[in-house]
Formats: structure tokens, C-alpha cells, sequence
């Protein structure tokens, strides 16, 4: 069965970092592309970075110099590290495998893990 | 970049009516347009991909049409469990764009 499960969020200062993981079973990350997406309350989707097969990743320009994403094959795991982080990254993190490259979409996704930063 | 901007932000309907949501990009993206379907919750639903593909396992009610700037997203008969929020995406190489959203309510 595939699955994607988010976990390492929490209540964080600003100005800390946190590292969210995706542990995936059902597929190999090192193999697919990768994504990870938020959702800030009462908000909507937003993407957030990628990560290719190939090892190449993008960001968006809100986070881009504050966050890395990242995998460890041995571990079957995504990661996001999120750095200098600001009340507007408060949000409901997802991960999902990305398969746009395909032209196709972000399937399957995750639960998500709250991060909220505030002081 | 390219902006993503759906219409309209709400939309109130009622079991089975047909409700068409619009999603418009700021310069042409062919057909590399997918759709979401997100329910409070829970996670989001990929329903269709390149701009008018079916993803498997989604009910036919709903068909997605348009390439270049304008795209739609059609459910021929809202069912109960339609009610949620829905978002098109636009992917290239470098990065992925959500539009804002479009909430259907029950009416």
C-alpha cells in the first residue's frame, strides 16, 4: 500500500527552525519526484518546493534561502528544513509524490503536520 | 511568474446541479493544468491532469476542459460529497502554482 506520513511539526519561535519528515512506503522517493505544499489557516494550497529524481530542487520564492528539502534513500524519507522561520509560514504541511514531470499531478498526498510559529 | 486565478471564490449549489469553476492563467500554459478536490481534513485529491484527463478512480461527473489561458472544471451532477474546495495547478519545470481556491457550498 502506498502511504506518505508527515510528522515534526509543533509550536516554534520565530527566528528557530524545524525539520518536517515524510516517510513513504508503497514507493521508492529516490525514484520520483517529490513535493511538499502548505496550507496557512483559512487559506489556500500553496506550493512550497521540489525535489527531482535526479536530485535538482526548486523553491518558491517565499521560502527559497530559508528552507531545503532533501531525502535519505537508506530511510525511504523526504524532509523539509525550515529555517529563520516567520509567523507566515504557520501552516499545515503536506508532502506528496509530484508527477507533473509526466504531466500529470501531485498523487498521493500525505495528511499533513501543523507548524505554527509564534512566540 | 504565471498567476493562477479561479472563479468564482464561492459558489452555492445544490445536490445535483451542474457547477462549472473557472481557472484562468496570466500567460498560456498549454494544457499542463491539473485539478484538486480538498476536503477539510483531509488530503487533497488529484481529480483531473493535463487539462482534461480523467485521473483513474474519479467519478466521470466530473470533466475538465480548455488549454492556453482558460480551463474549466465541470461536475455534471453535484453529489453530497462534492462539497469541499478546488484548486487548479499549474507545473513547469521550475515550480508548481495553485489558484486561490473556489469553495462549493451546499445552497
Amino acid at each position: 500500500e502506498v502511504q506518505l506520513v508527515e510528522s515534526g511539526g509543533g509550536l516554534i519561535q520565530p527566528g528557530g527552525s524545524l525539520r518536517l519528515s515524510c516517510a513513504v512506503s508503497g514507493f521508492t522517493v529516490s525514484s520520483n519526484d517529490m513535493s511538499w505544499v502548505r496550507q496557512a489557516p483559512g487559506r489556500g494550497l500553496e506550493w512550497v518546493s521540489v525535489i527531482y529524481s535526479g536530485g535538482s530542487a526548486f523553491y518558491s520564492d517565499s521560502v527559497k534561502g530559508r528552507f531545503t528539502i532533501s531525502r535519505v534513500n537508506s530511510q525511504n524519507t523526504l524532509y523539509l528544513q525550515m529555517n529563520s522561520l516567520r509567523a507566515e509560514d504557520t501552516a499545515v504541511y503536506y508532502c506528496a509524490r509530484d508527477w507533473t514531470y509526466y504531466d500529470s499531478g501531485f498523487d498521493p498526498w500525505g495528511q499533513g503536520t501543523l507548524v505554527t510559529v509564534s512566540s | 511568474d504565471i498567476q493562477m486565478t479561479q472563479s468564482p471564490s464561492t459558489l452555492s449549489a445544490s445536490v445535483g446541479d451542474r457547477v462549472t469553476i473557472t481557472c484562468r492563467a496570466s500567460q498560456s500554459i498549454s494544457s499542463l493544468l491539473a485539478w484538486y478536490q480538498h476536503r477539510p481534513g483531509k488530503a487533497p485529491k488529484l481529480l483531473i491532469y493535463k487539462a482534461s484527463s480523467l485521473e483513474s478512480g474519479v467519478p466521470s461527473r466530473f470533466s475538465g476542459s480548455g488549454s492556453g489561458t482558460e480551463f474549466t472544471l465541470t461536475i455534471s451532477s453535484l453529489q453530497p460529497d462534492d462539497f469541499a474546495t478546488y484548486y487548479c495547478q499549474h507545473y513547469n519545470t521550475y515550480s508548481r502554482t495553485f489558484g486561490q481556491g473556489t469553495k462549493v457550498e451546499i445552497k
